[in-house]
């Protein structure tokens, strides 16, 4: 079983609506996070939690919102979505230790229409 | 703001060629990673290194954190078609956030 878990694997959807991403992790870290892939973009920061009520912005926030519901669980919602939203989603974990690796789960394909 | 150069943005080789690619910036960084991302995955860690100066491998794959902090590279040898994906920088900025910076990436296609 994958330790970051993330669902959907791929949704298609319509501007307007409200889409929820959810993240579950097995591997007991503290501190998890939301992406955004874009082509030739790399990856960019949404949100990042460093424990249960700690949320805290990342560079491209505006559009987003998080919820920490547990130690295990981090969710993403897209308020009211728009075409430009359109990108490949990523959560990821890492220890609470000082610069430890963030582990990735398998992504969120979100296709916004 | 901080500024990471990664380099070059896509490679094509022959198998069994070997492979080197870079990170550059303009601002210093306590540790560096290298990930991999194969299609339809989440990036995978490949190198961490802690300390400047540090020579790192892992099988056919070396990186070195460089002296002055502020790059990185990553060397593949005798590639094979596995190899095929796309890697990335990923420095940990400082001050206790301890936040990724993702390079851009770089695309690599091996040719059998």
């Amino acid at each position: 079983d994958a330790d970051v878990t993330q669902t959907p694997r791929n949704r298609i959807t319509k501007t307007g609506k409200r889409i929820m991403l959810e993240c579950s992790q097995t591997k007991g870290h503290d501190r998890m996070y939301w992406y955004r892939q874009d082509p030739g973009l790399g990856l960019r920061l949404i949100y990042y939690s460093f424990d249960v009520k700690d949320i805290n912005k990342g560079e491209i926030s505006d559009g987003y919102s998080v919820s920490r519901q547990a130690q295990a669980k981090f969710s993403l919602s897209l308020e009211s979505a728009i075409p430009n939203q359109t990108a490949l989603y990523f959560c990821a974990t890492s220890d609470f230790y000082g610069n430890q690796p963030q582990h990735f789960g398998d992504g969120t394909r979100l296709s916004i229409l | 703001g901080q500024q990471l150069n990664q380099s070059p943005q896509s490679m094509f080789i022959q198998e069994g060629e070997d492979v080197s690619m870079n990170c550059t910036s303009s601002s210093i960084f306590n540790t560096w990673l290298w990930y991999k991302q194969d299609p339809g995955e989440g990036p995978v860690l490949l190198i961490a290194l802690y300390k400047a100066g540090e020579l790192t491998s892992n099988g056919r794959l070396t990186a070195q954190f460089g002296i002055t902090r502020k790059d990185s590279f990553l060397n593949i040898s005798a590639s094979i078609p596995s190899d095929v994906g796309i890697y990335f920088c990923a420095p940990l900025t400082q001050g206790g956030s301890e936040k990724l910076v993702f390079g851009k990436g770089t695309k690599l296609t091996v040719n059998p």
